[in-house]
This record gives structure tokens, C-alpha cells and sequence, in this order.
């Protein structure tokens, strides 16, 4: 398996207080990414990054910011957590972006609930 | 209409059985397919790429199909461990890597 770990794996928080959830691998790898996954709509890309300190918006970017400051952690932060950011969360990595080696591995997961 | 849409099932599939499911595309500049496994409450794996080929994988094969837009999974002798739901995964696009998944099929392999 990659080396993938997100932390923590469970969070419960209130409405208005900041989150942040981390995803470390040991993999190397320089591209790293956020997903967001919900009943109905799957999952959904939240940002990435191909680099550090490079990050880009994916589909449901609102409400998020990332921080890339070393090739091994992506941080994702919900700088005033709501109710519809209740969700899982996976962090995935891969080696490059097109052609060969571009497949994605995703870390366990983090159950984080908005109260 | 969804960029990339599955049959949710779940199909029931006895074991020893074969199942086999497609995955329709909507973008035709689509570069790579995935299909990835997902338990219950765990993060998906990566089951196999797509090729245009056609490419196997011990009970598993999965076809492209660019004509027509979709991929198919293939999965031979179904063990009870077969049961999960199967992503079909989409890259829409060649910069960044973005991921389009498709929602899900569930499969239940039954003694």
C-alpha cells in the first residue's frame, strides 16, 4: 500500500470554528489532492497540488484553502466549518499527471462532522 | 447529464458467478480510465487501469470502448470477497490530473 495518512481520522467540530486536516505520504510523489465524498454525489475533487507551494482550485473549492509547503503534506482547511461541509475526506497522491504512473492512491479517509 | 455515470445495482451475483458492468463517458477527449474498489467506509483502491486494448487481470477485465464512450469491468468466478461497490474513473484532463469518478456499482457476491 502507499504510504498515505491522514489525521485525524475523526472529527466532530461546530459550526464556525476552523478545521484543518492534514495528509502526509512517504511516497515522494508530487502531485497530491483533496477529495470530498457524499451519498449522491461521490467524489469530488476539492484542490490539488503539483508542487510545492503550487495549488490549484478543483470542482467544490469554496469554503477551502490548501497549504503546500513540503513535497510530503497538503494541508486542507475549513477556515469557518458549516453544516455541508460535513463529509469524508481523502487525500490521494500520484507520481505525475498523464501517461504512465498517473493513477491515484487514496489515504484512509477523515470523517469530519459539522455540528 | 453526468459526466460519468454507473448503474448504482446493486447486482447480486452468486458465487462462482460472472457480473459484468459498463461506465459511460460524456467527454470524448478522455485520456485514462481507472476502475477502483471500495469497502464499506474505506477509501478507494485502485483495481486496474483501462486500456484501449482491453487488459486483464487474474478474474478481472476491462474494456474501453472510445466509439461508443464507455468502459466495461469483467469479473470471473466471484469470490465473497468481490463484494464492493466499483468506481469507474474518468481523466478529463491531461494537466492536473483531475479525476472525474463516476457514482458507483455495488456488487453482492452470495454464497
Amino acid at each position: 500500500d502507499a504510504g498515505i495518512t491522514q489525521s485525524p481520522r475523526h472529527k466532530v467540530t461546530e459550526t464556525g470554528t476552523p478545521v484543518t486536516l492534514r495528509c502526509h505520504q512517504t511516497e515522494n510523489h508530487r502531485y497530491m489532492y483533496w477529495y470530498r465524498q457524499d451519498p449522491g454525489h461521490g467524489l469530488r475533487l476539492i484542490h490539488y497540488s503539483y508542487g510545492v507551494k503550487d495549488t490549484d482550485k478543483g470542482e467544490v473549492s469554496d469554503g477551502y484553502s490548501v497549504s503546500r509547503s513540503k513535497t510530503e503534506d497538503f494541508l486542507l482547511t475549513l477556515e469557518s466549518a458549516t453544516s455541508s461541509q460535513t463529509s469524508v475526506y481523502f487525500c490521494a497522491i500520484s507520481a505525475s499527471a498523464a501517461g504512465a504512473n498517473n493513477e491515484q492512491f487514496f489515504g484512509p479517509g477523515t470523517r469530519l462532522t459539522v455540528l | 447529464r453526468k459526466e460519468v455515470e454507473q448503474d448504482p445495482g446493486p447486482f447480486n451475483v452468486p458465487e462462482g458467478a460472472t457480473v459484468a458492468f459498463n461506465c459511460t463517458y460524456s467527454n470524448s477527449a478522455s485520456q485514462s480510465f481507472f476502475w477502483y474498489r471500495q469497502d464499506c467506509r474505506k477509501e478507494p483502491k485502485l483495481l486496474m487501469s483501462v486500456y484501449s486494448s482491453g487488459n486483464e487481470d487474474g478474474r478481472f477485465t476491462a474494456q474501453l470502448n472510445r466509439a461508443s464512450q464507455y468502459i466495461s469491468l469483467l469479473i470471473r468466478d466471484s469470490k465473497l470477497s468481490d463484494s464492493a461497490t466499483y468506481l469507474c474513473v474518468v481523466n478529463l484532463e491531461a494537466a492536473g490530473n483531475k479525476l472525474t469518478f463516476g457514482g458507483g456499482t455495488r456488487v453482492l457476491v452470495k454464497p
